[in-house]
C-alpha cells in the first residue's frame, strides 16, 4: 500500500465549477500537508501548506485536513481554464528528517 | 522572487553515457531534495540533504547514481552509466529547514536513447 493515495482522475469540469481533489494517507506520523499544481513539462508549484486539522483558505483554494480519518482535500472554487493542470498532494513527516511523500497526481481539465 | 535553479532544462544522452544535473536552492535553505518523476506519476524521492549531509538516500540506485552537496549550498546529481529506464524528469526542491514548505525548480527532462 502506498503511503499517500490520490484519486487518479482524470477530472473534467466546466468553467466555474467547484472542484474537489482528494488524498488519503496511511502513516499517522504525517504532520504537514502540501498541495502542488504542476503544468505540463514544468516543476510543481506550491499552492497550500497546512499542518493542522481543519480548513485553510487562500483565494479560490481551500485545503482541508482530517487527521482522524487520514484524509486531505483541496477545493477550487470558480474554476478557470488556467487551473487545468496536474494536482499533487504531499505529506511531510513519518521520519525524524521530515520525508516529503507525494501522491500520484490528479489531472484536472477545466473546459470553457 | 527567490527560486530554485536547475540546469540543464533538457538533456538527451546515449545509453551508457554519464550525465549530470545541477541544482542551486533558494538562498538560506538547509534542506535539499532530488526527486525523479516518471510521466503520469508523482515525484519519488531519490536523495535528501540536510546542509551537506545525506539524511535519506534509500531509494537512490547507488550502483549508478551519486549525489553531492559539498558546501551545503548547490548540489549535483550524476548518473553513470545512463540506462533507457532513467528517462524521466529530475526535480530539485529546497526548504528552509525540515518539515517546512518545499519549493521546486523547473526540473531537468532527461531522455536516454
Amino acid at each position: 500500500q502506498k503511503e499517500v493515495e490520490q484519486d487518479p482522475g482524470p477530472l473534467s469540469v466546466p468553467e466555474g465549477a467547484i472542484v474537489s481533489l482528494n488524498c488519503t494517507y496511511s502513516n499517522s506520523a504525517f504532520q504537514y500537508f502540501m498541495w502542488y499544481r504542476q503544468y505540463s513539462r514544468k516543476g510543481p508549484e506550491l499552492l497550500m501548506y497546512t499542518y493542522s486539522s481543519g480548513n485553510k483558505e487562500d483565494g479560490r483554494f481551500t485545503a482541508q485536513v482530517d487527521k482522524s480519518s487520514k484524509y486531505i482535500s483541496l477545493f477550487i472554487r470558480d474554476s478557470q481554464p488556467s487551473d487545468s493542470a496536474t494536482y499533487l498532494c504531499a505529506d511531510v513527516g513519518g521520519t525524524s528528517y521530515g520525508k516529503l511523500t507525494f501522491g500520484q497526481g490528479t489531472i484536472l481539465t477545466v473546459h470553457p | 522572487e527567490a527560486e530554485v535553479a536547475q540546469s540543464p532544462r533538457y538533456k538527451i544522452t546515449e545509453k551508457s553515457q554519464a550525465v549530470a544535473f545541477w541544482c542551486d536552492p533558494i538562498s538560506g535553505h538547509a534542506t535539499l531534495y532530488w526527486y525523479r518523476q516518471i510521466l503520469g506519476q508523482g515525484p519519488e524521492l531519490l536523495v535528501q540533504f540536510q546542509d551537506e549531509s545525506v539524511v535519506d538516500d534509500s531509494q537512490l540506485p547507488k550502483d549508478r547514481f551519486s549525489a553531492e552537496r559539498l558546501k551545503g549550498v548547490d548540489s549535483t546529481l550524476k548518473i553513470q552509466p545512463a540506462e533507457l529506464g532513467d528517462s524521466a524528469m529530475y526535480l530539485c526542491a529546497s526548504s528552509f529547514r525540515m518539515n517546512t514548505e518545499a519549493f521546486f525548480g523547473q526540473g531537468t527532462r532527461l531522455t536516454v536513447v
